[in-house]
């Protein structure tokens, strides 16, 4: 059983393109987290959402936006794609403790 | 400069020998301060953490934390090739607003 699973595993798509990027979690988990890891591997939070709500928002740009349907899921959809975009996206969640987080395979991004 | 600085190696190593990972950081609020381990084309997964200072361990691994130096360990003791991954150090204060920083990542090779 998959405990944090994100589809699709890899998007490779033009500049100016809109992408979505879905992500579940089976672990009863109340908080759900977008990460992005740039080619040098440095991991860093975009979002967080705790029972559906909002609770972190790092300077990501306006294209991105993170939608939580439910505890269980949290989508990325970014608009207008960009060369810059290119990276690896990983979906998390974690239990009301935070410390430990749970992370999806990733997700690789590629625009070309 | 970053708020957590960790050496991205590569580290390379033989078979059985002990494994110093490093991240030092300069953020005083931070309290939580985790080990996750990255293998290549995966996602993150926890090894270990520690809330505040001291040594823990568990099999093979001990982190330390020495929050007056705010410098963080883990050691790999008898390393095995299956150890060849990436080793991100992360920390995280006591609001609990989930917001991992995570170090650059160390990619440690551990050769037969």
């Amino acid at each position: 059983d998959t405990a944090v699973s994100q589809t699709p595993k890899y998007l490779v798509t033009q500049m100016g393109n809109d992408k979505s990027i879905k992500c579940e979690q089976n672990l009863g988990h109340d908080t759900m987290y977008w990460y992005k890891q740039d080619s040098k591997k440095f991991l860093k939070i975009m979002f967080s959402y705790n029972n559906k709500e909002l609770i972190i928002n790092e300077t990501v740009p306006n294209r991105f936006s993170p939608k939580s349907p439910d505890k269980a899921h949290l989508n990325l959809h970014i608009n207008s794609l960009e060369l810059g975009d290119s990276a690896v996206y990983f979906c998390a969640s974690s239990q009301d403790n935070h410390v430990e987080a749970f992370f999806g395979q990733g997700t690789r991004l590629t625009v070309v | 400069q970053k708020e957590v600085e960790q050496d991205p190696g590569p580290l390379s190593v033989p078979e059985g020998a002990i494994v110093s990972l490093n991240c030092t950081y300069s953020n005083s609020a931070f309290q939580y301060f985790m080990w996750y381990r990255q293998y290549s084309r995966k996602g993150p997964e926890l090894l270990m953490y520690t809330y505040s200072s001291g040594n823990k361990e568990d099999g093979r691994f001990t982190a330390q934390v020495d929050k007056s130096s705010k410098y963080i360990s883990l050691f790999i003791r008898d390393s095995q090739p299956s150890d060849s991954a990436t080793y991100l150090c992360a920390m995280t204060g006591s609001s609990n607003t989930g917001k991992l920083i995570f170090g650059q990542g160390t990619t440690l090779q551990v050769k037969p």
